[in-house]
């Protein structure tokens, strides 16, 4: 079974930090680009970094570049997040997602995010 | 504030057709193809149309999506209560350089 399983959750304190896992299993996890989506409590769905099969591109929302860190280890099948100088507002359901197709992350955008963790709730507040 | 629009909400009756627009600009949507996710109450979001206008294994053919231009648009036809759900569309925007979603529009079945 093709699955996603988020970790690392919890209450941290504003200016604090927190490192989010992602451990997949069932598919070819190094042919994949990974992507970090967030949903705050009540609201939409909001982007936060996307990595490439082999960590080769990485992108970030401008909310959260140069604060997070998105990383995999290809060997272990697992994506990360690191989240540094955390604000109120980065509290949220965080999910991780597998882009669609096994192909460069350019053309994976076409395919969508097909398969989603079932999320991490990040909670900042003192 | 998103950079992709939809309405709020929508409503339909039973074996109604419904849609739901999402606006966007050229450097995404008029560029890049749109993506809709269905997220039940209370799960994680699932991929409902990829590529504008193609269906995942397992998404009934009820659901339909269609692009013009710098727009995007998602049909469910035959409502079904358990389609109440919020639904979200999404693009690659090559100004911003990451994935854009929309605000998400808040289906109800009457």
């Amino acid at each position: 079974e093709v699955q996603l399983v988020e970790s690392g959750g919890g209450l941290v304190k504003p200016g604090g930090s927190l490192r989010l896992s992602c451990a997949a299993s069932g598919f070819t996890f190094d042919s994949y680009s990974m992507n970090w989506v967030r949903q705050a409590p009540g609201r939409g769905l909001e982007w936060v970094s996307s990595i490439s099969s082999g960590s080769s591109y990485i992108y970030y929302a401008d909310s959260v570049k140069g604060r997070f860190t998105i990383s995999r280890d290809n060997a272990m099948n697992s994506l990360y997040l690191q989240m540094n100088s955390l604000r109120a507002e980065d509290t949220a359901v965080y999910y991780c997602a597998r882009d669609g197709r096994p192909v460069s992350i350019a053309a994976s955008r076409a395919y969508g995010m097909d398969v989603w963790g079932q999320g991490t709730t990040v909670t900042v507040s003192s | 504030q998103s950079v992709l629009t939809q309405p709020p909400s929508a409503s339909g009756t039973p074996g109604q057709r419904v849609t739901i627009s999402c606006s966007g600009s050229s450097s995404n949507i008029g560029s890049n193809t749109v993506n809709w996710y269905q997220q039940l109450p209370g799960t994680a979001p699932k991929l409902l149309i990829y590529s504008n206008n193609r269906r995942p294994s397992g998404v009934p053919d009820r659901f339909s999506g269609s692009k013009s231009g710098t727009s995007g648009s998602l049909a469910i036809s035959g409502l079904q209560s358990e389609d109440e759900a919020d639904y979200y569309c999404a693009a690659w925007d090559d100004s911003l350089n990451g994935v854009v979603f929309g605000g998400g529009t808040k289906l109800t079945v009457l």
